[in-house]
């Protein structure tokens, strides 16, 4: 059974940083490109990053650009999004989604508050 | 940025019948256009891939079709489980962009 499983999310005040993990399971990770995808509170979809299986290919939304870094580590079979400079508007539901869209994470929720 | 606008916003409907849901890219994408269906509370569950390929375990009610600009999704009719909201999703180009959603709900 596939599993995608986020966590790092939380309550962090604006300007700081976050780091958000993926755990997967039940796939051949290194098969697989990965996405991150975002949903404010209310609001719909928005995608936020993507990754190639070797990392070798890597985009951002411009909205997130020199603030987010994806990275992954296929010997632990993780994916990672580290979130700095964070924004009022980075408020969201963040999910982990393998390509082909099939499969994604419950999500983990960010906030950005004073 | 390519947009997608879906429309309409809200389709009040009763079970049993027919919804069709549009979405329409500001320049063409091809046929690379998903569908998604979400409930509250949970992950998008993806319905339709490159326009008009069912995914996996979804089921024949669902139909999408549409090429280049103008696309359609279609749900012949309706079962109680299927009032959600369904977005429109285009892999054509970066960034990646999805459509403001179509809530379907019971009238």
């Amino acid at each position: 059974e596939v599993r995608l499983v986020e966590s790092g999310g939380g309550l962090v005040q604006p300007g700081g940083s976050l780091r958000l993990s993926c755990a997967a399971s039940g796939f051949t990770f290194t098969g697989y490109s990965m996405n991150w995808v975002r949903q404010a509170p209310g609001k719909g979809l928005e995608w936020v990053s993507y990754i190639s299986p070797d990392s070798d290919a890597i985009q951002y939304r411009d909205s997130v650009k020199g603030r987010f870094t994806i990275s992954r580590d296929n010997a632990q079979r993780s994916l990672y999004l580290q979130m700095n400079s964070l924004r009022a508007e980075d408020t969201a539901v963040y999910y982990c989604v393998r390509d082909t869209w099939h499969y994604w994470g419950q999500g983990t929720l960010v906030t950005v508050s004073s | 940025e390519i947009v997608l606008t879906q429309y309409p916003a809200t389709l009040s409907l009763s079970p049993g019948q027919r919804a069709t849901l549009s979405c329409r890219a500001s320049e063409s994408v091809g046929s690379s256009l998903a569908w998604f269906q979400q409930k509250p509370g949970q992950a998008p569950r993806l319905l339709i891939s490159d326009a008009s390929n069912r995914a996996t375990g979804i089921p024949a009610r669902f139909s999408g079709s549409g090429s280049g600009t103008d696309f359609t999704l279609t749900i012949s009719s309706l079962e109680p489980e299927d009032f959600a909201v369904y977005s429109c999703q285009q892999r054509n180009v970066w960034p990646l962009t999805f459509g403001g959603g179509t809530k379907v709900e019971i009238k």
